[in-house]
C-alpha cells in the first residue's frame, strides 16, 4: 500500500519567516496530495491541494509543489503568522482503492 | 450544510469493556471513513464504508469494526478496550469515493479515555 513520510516532526520560525514541509510517497499511482491543517483541539481542514496534472499551486501565503517523478510534494507558508501555528498534515490518494493515507505531521510554530 | 457530526465527543471506559461511536456526514456525502490518531501517530486509516459496505480496511485487529447504515451515518465499535486504544477518533465524509479527488471534511472526534 501507499506509504508517506513526513519532514519535519516540528518546525519553529520567526514571525515573517517562511515555512517548508515536506513528503514523500511510495505509490507512483497517487494523483491526488491534500493538506490539512489541524489547530489544538480542532478538527483537521483542508487547506490547499494539489492534483497530478500540476506542478504548482497558491493560494495567497500557501503554496504546493509536485514533483512527480521524485514522488515528492512540499507545503510552503511564506510571511508567516501566529495563527499558521498548527499541526499540517500531508496526504496521498492513491491506488486502486482511492484511499487517502497521512503523513505522521509536522508541528508548525510562528514565533512572534 | 451543517458538518460532520459525532458523538459522543468524549467517552471514558475501563479494559474490556466495548464501546460505539457514531458519525454523521454531511448531507449528500455517501462515504464515510475513520481514523484513529494519537500523538506521535499522526492519522491511522481504520476503515471507509460507502453505501452500507465496507469499502477498504486498515491494519488494525478485528477488534475494531463499523457499519453504516442506508442514510450513511456510521458507527465504529471497539470491543474488548485496551489501554493503547485510548485516542482521538475522527470521521471523515466525501461524496462519492472512486471519482477523482477524494476532498475528505472531518468531524470534531471522538475522544476515547480508556483507564
Amino acid at each position: 500500500g501507499e506509504n508517506v513520510e513526513q519532514h519535519p516532526s516540528t518546525l519553529s520560525v520567526q514571525e515573517g519567516d517562511s515555512a517548508v514541509i515536506k513528503c514523500t510517497y511510495s505509490d507512483s499511482a497517487s494523483n491526488y496530495f491534500p493538506w490539512y491543517k489541524q489547530e489544538l483541539g480542532k478538527r483537521p481542514q483542508l487547506i490547499i491541494d494539489i492534483r497530478s496534472n500540476v506542478g504548482e499551486k497558491k493560494d495567497q501565503r500557501i503554496a504546493v509543489t509536485l514533483n512527480k517523478t521524485a514522488k515528492h510534494f512540499s507545503l510552503h507558508i511564506t510571511e508567516t503568522q501566529p495563527e499558521d501555528s498548527a499541526v499540517y498534515f500531508c496526504a496521498a490518494e492513491g491506488g486502486s482503492a482511492r484511499q487517502l493515507t497521512f503523513g505522521s505531521g509536522t508541528q508548525l510554530t510562528v514565533l512572534p | 450544510k451543517a458538518g460532520v457530526t459525532q458523538t459522543p465527543r468524549y467517552l471514558i471506559k475501563t479494559r474490556g469493556q466495548q464501546v460505539t461511536l457514531s458519525c454523521s456526514p454531511i448531507s449528500g456525502h455517501r462515504s464515510v471513513s475513520w481514523y484513529q490518531q494519537t500523538p506521535g501517530q499522526g492519522l491511522q486509516f481504520l476503515f471507509e464504508y460507502f453505501s452500507e459496505t465496507q469499502r477498504n480496511k486498515g491494519n488494525f485487529p478485528g477488534r475494531f469494526s463499523g457499519r453504516q447504515f442506508s442514510n450513511s451515518r456510521s458507527e465504529m465499535n471497539v470491543s474488548t478496550l485496551e489501554l493503547g486504544d485510548s485516542a482521538l477518533y475522527l470521521c471523515a465524509s466525501s461524496q462519492t469515493p472512486g471519482l477523482s479527488y477524494n476532498e475528505q471534511f472531518f468531524g470534531p472526534g471522538t475522544r476515547l479515555t480508556v483507564l
